[in-house]
């Protein structure tokens, strides 16, 4: 089975611009989640998106908006890039939004796409 | 607001040596706790996790414990390999399910 798959794996961005980045979960996964990693930081949390509904937001500025498709993909948009929004950003997919007592819902990772903004 | 640390920051080891790497949060009314694993430019690997209810959890030479009243955790390898060098994160899942906290990670490597 595929994992988590990201597009693109790097991309090039001047201030000002704006960026569209997307996820294709792991079959059967209904939650997705955002997270930026910047260097030598573990990442922090943007998004959470279930049945297509946003479930959680991180401590991150309304230029960065996400959706969910039916078919449980997901693009994570943002606006007016700042040179600070260069990062790693990773999308996670996980079985269920909350995870049910004894239940294992492991996050599984897709490898990133590199953003720099010059 | 919860917060996970990891010490150490970077660790350099021989081949075959067995070590710990520990994870911290100050909030212990977590929901489970994952392990993961990331290589250079790449993403994370899911390597274990722990339930809230669960004492540790193990997979071949990995070991992973959890107290959470003391708000610790540790990541044992056995008979580390230089194919073991990595980055090694923890993150905690908090009781409402919507994301994980991350530590900062600990650098390992592994010489051969």
């Amino acid at each position: 089975d595929a994992g988590v798959t990201q597009s693109p794996t790097h991309l090039i961005k001047t201030r000002g611009q704006q960026v569209t980045l997307r996820c294709s979960p792991i079959s059967g996964h209904k939650s997705v989640s955002w997270y930026q990693q910047v260097l030598g930081q573990g990442p922090q949390f943007i998004f959470q998106y279930y049945e297509k509904e946003e479930r959680g937001r991180g401590n991150f500025p309304d230029r960065f908006s996400a959706r969910q498709f039916p078919n449980y993909s997901s693009e994570l948009n943002v606006n007016a890039l700042l040179l600070g929004d260069s990062a790693l950003y990773l999308c996670a997919s996980s079985l269920v939004r909350t995870p049910r007592w004894g239940m294992d819902s492991p996050l599984h990772f897709g490898n990133g796409t590199r953003l720099t903004v010059t | 607001k919860q917060e996970v640390t990891q010490i150490p920051a970077a660790l350099s080891v021989p081949e075959g040596e067995n070590l710990v790497l520990n994870c911290s949060f100050t909030d212990s009314a977590i929901y489970n706790l994952q392990w993961f694993r990331q290589d250079p430019g790449k993403g994370l690997t899911s390597l274990l996790l722990i339930q809230s209810s669960q004492r540790e959890q193990t997979s071949g030479r990995l070991n992973a414990s959890l107290d959470k009243s003391s708000g610790r955790s540790t990541l044992y390898i056995a008979a580390s390999q230089p194919g073991d060098s990595a980055t090694y994160l923890c993150a905690v899942r908090d009781n409402y399910g919507q994301n994980f906290v991350f530590g900062p990670g600990t650098r390992l490597s592994v010489l051969p």
